[in-house]
């Protein structure tokens, strides 16, 4: 069966980096975009942009340049999530989403709870 | 960028009731729509993709309709399952989420 599964809660000073990882199973990797959702506490869905697993190439949601790097390591079916200079308002639930054409956001990792504090 | 609003933020209801939220686009995005429902502590489920398209699984009661800048999302007869969070999305060009609409117990 199909299933995103993250990497686990992250506890980070300001100024750090994380590194949040994506594991995909149950189906061909390539052929399905990774998208990355953040959620900052008791507030909504933010889209972050997603990466094309077939060519590797990132799109970045406007507020989402310079620090946010999607990356993939596609033999093991693994999208990543690098976030660098970590602010205490990048406090979040992150998560990766499968997105099929015209279909939506099909299947959804656990998030992963980066939590920026000194 | 094509902003995503609905209505209401809040809505109170009980079980057996029919409820609707409503979303609005910035501008035409066709049927290019999605509705999620998220629960606490939980990630985000798809319900209804295409405005209208019922994703496999879920039960009947949910609905979608709409096209262009407006859309609905009815849920026939609530269930105690069904009190969450709803959030709209388009992507008609890349991807943006409606600020949500948190469904409550009357």
């Amino acid at each position: 069966q199909v299933q995103l599964v993250q990497s686990g809660s992250e506890l980070k000073e300001p100024g750090a980096s994380v590194k949040v990882s994506c594991k995909a199973s149950g189906y061909s990797f390539s052929n399905y975009g990774i998208n990355w959702v953040r959620q900052a506490p008791g507030q909504g869905l933010e889209w972050m942009g997603w990466i094309n697993t077939d060519t590797g190439n990132p799109t970045y949601a406007q507020g989402f340049t310079g620090r946010f790097v999607f990356s993939l390591d596609t033999s093991v079916s693994t999208a990543y999530l690098q976030i660098t200079s970590l602010k205490a308002d990048d406090t979040a639930v992150f998560y990766c989403a499968r997105v099929e054409f015209d279909h939506g956001y099909d299947f959804w990792g656990q998030g992963t709870l980066v939590t920026v504090s000194s | 960028d094509i902003q995503m609003t609905q209505s209401p933020s809040t809505l109170s209801a009980s079980v057996g009731d029919r409820v609707t939220i409503t979303c609005r686009a910035s501008q035409s995005i066709s049927t290019w729509l999605a509705w999620y429902q998220q629960k606490p502590g939980k990630a985000p489920s798809l319900l209804i993709y295409k405005a209208s398209a019922l994703e496999s699984g879920v039960p009947s009661r949910f609905s979608g309709s709409g096209s262009g800048t407006e859309f609905t999302l009815t849920i026939s007869s609530l269930q105690p399952d069904d009190f969450a969070t709803y959030y709209c999305q388009q992507y008609y060009t890349q991807y943006t989420f409606g600020q949500g609409t948190k469904l409550e117990i009357k």
